[in-house]
């Protein structure tokens, strides 16, 4: 168990819907990053925020938002989908927001758009 | 732009064979992370890596950092079916702002 969790493990929904991906980083971290993985690939980076802040965009599309909140949960906001956003999306969290960063991972939120 | 290069991107032995993956880059980082991944499951970290030359164990795994730490190698002795995974390294360095970059992986197979 790394200690970040993500809601919901499975969402299905249909393209031009909006759904909103929840995590909670480990204890005391205060950066959390966001990331895209389809089906074989790499991970992409979307989003990173520290202790409430956006710190660093990746590829993250215009339909995507994201935020931290001051209890340092952060949200995925994911609209007007489409079904190539068909996808696992991580969440990751670590203590340092700088030097040797090592990030630890939830379980993922698979989203099937249809 | 700062890129990890993995290789092989796929790699398929018989279980007891030895093997190494690479992650190569003309940048130098600060540290360098590897991470395994399970199917359907999000990356764990293995090993953090930040000293130049650096070689570190893990069980039948050894990590090692490059001296000029640009570079890293994982090399896995005598594989089991259990090493089965996605391995993926992570570089991060000032001249990413200490962004993580991510190789693609290398995707290994342990066949019994």
């Amino acid at each position: 168990d790394s200690g970040v969790t993500q809601t919901p493990k499975h969402l299905i929904t249909a393209t031009g819907q909006r759904v909103t991906l929840r995590c909670s980083p480990r204890s005391g971290d205060l950066s959390v990053y966001w990331y895209q993985q389809s089906l074989d690939q790499g991970l992409q980076f979307l989003i990173q925020y520290y202790n409430g802040e956006e710190r660093a965009k990746g590829n993250i599309l215009e339909r995507f938002s994201a935020q931290q909140f001051p209890d340092l949960h952060s949200e995925l906001n994911l609209s007007s989908l489409e079904l190539g956003d068909s996808a696992l999306y991580f969440c990751a969290s670590s203590a340092n927001p700088v030097g040797a960063i090592e990030a630890f991972f939830g379980q993922g939120t698979r989203l099937t758009v249809v | 732009t700062q890129l990890l290069e993995q290789s092989p991107q796929f790699l398929s032995i018989q279980e007891g064979e030895n093997l190494t993956v690479y992650c190569n880059s003309s940048s130098v980082f600060s540290s360098l992370q590897w991470y395994r991944q399970e199917p359907g499951e999000g990356p764990v970290l293995l090993v953090t890596v930040v000293t130049g030359g650096e070689v570190k164990k893990l069980k039948r795994l050894t990590f090692q950092f490059g001296d000029a730490r640009k570079d890293s190698s994982l090399h896995i002795t005598a594989a089991q079916p259990g090493d089965t995974g996605l391995y993926l390294c992570a570089g991060a360095s000032w001249g990413s702002n200490y962004q993580l970059i991510w190789g693609a992986g290398t995707k290994l197979i342990i066949k019994p």
